[in-house]
């Protein structure tokens, strides 16, 4: 079975700066992907940004990046620049292959307060 | 392209009513899921389709939960028999096969059982 664990309910930031959202993960899987997911207060969700487990790489998105450490099974997402249309909750999510491939995991989210 | 798309966008019934969703996925994906959120909480996977077979179902869909996806296009997702406790948003996703694809979400069905 995976589980996502994200350990911040709430976060704030100043416009203009940084933050870091936190996801831990686990999976007995070798091939997996996670996901992060925007979810304004209209209510959709809105794909961000993938890692692929044997990306080398950290994934990158426009002032989106994830920070990936796979030993730590860790995926934290970084939104530089924050801007006030990021208020809203951040969702982490996995999907891992064999049998739960194409079902998303997700974590309990973090909702993010950009203060300008 | 014209997004994932779901009808009605909210839904008031009375315990013990049935109800029924839609879901329009986007066009080219043979993929469909559906979802359930809760207040404050991360959606919950409830089964899903690869073209029109059903392919995995949550223990969370009960026997009064049933969908289908006739001719692989859209998705119904049924609740018979409603009770408070089915009162969340209901989330419909489409993705493409072949790869690790994000899924698109539709802008979902709130559900209010009273």
């Amino acid at each position: 079975a995976q589980k996502i664990t994200q350990t911040q309910p709430g976060m704030f930031v100043q416009e203009k700066e940084a933050v870091t959202l936190d996801c831990t993960y686990d999976t007995s899987d070798q091939s997996y992907g996670l996901f992060w997911y925007k979810q304004p207060s209209s209510g959709e969700m809105i794909f961000l940004i993938y890692q692929g487990s044997y990306d080398e790489q950290n994934a990158t998105e426009g002032r989106y990046s994830l920070n990936f450490q796979k030993a730590r099974k860790s995926a934290n997402l970084v939104i530089s620049a924050s801007q006030l249309g990021d208020s809203a909750m951040y969702f982490c999510a996995m999907e891992a292959g064999g049998t739960s491939y194409g079902k998303l995991t997700f974590g309990q989210g973090t909702i993010l307060t950009v203060h300008p | 392209d014209t997004g994932v798309s779901q009808d009605p966008r909210h839904k008031i019934t009375k315990r013990g009513q049935n109800v029924t969703f839609r879901c329009d996925p986007i066009s080219e994906h043979n993929r469909l899921y559906w979802y359930r959120q809760t207040l404050g909480q991360g959606p919950e996977f409830l089964t899903y389709f690869q073209n029109e077979a059903q392919l995995e179902k949550s223990r969370l869909l009960s026997d009064r939960f049933s969908a289908e996806r006739p001719k692989g296009s859209f998705s119904t997702l049924e609740i018979q028999r409603t009770e408070q406790g089915d009162s969340a948003m209901y989330l419909c996703a489409s993705t493409k096969t072949g790869g690790w694809y994000e899924q698109y979400f539709g802008p979902g069905t709130r559900l209010t059982v009273t």
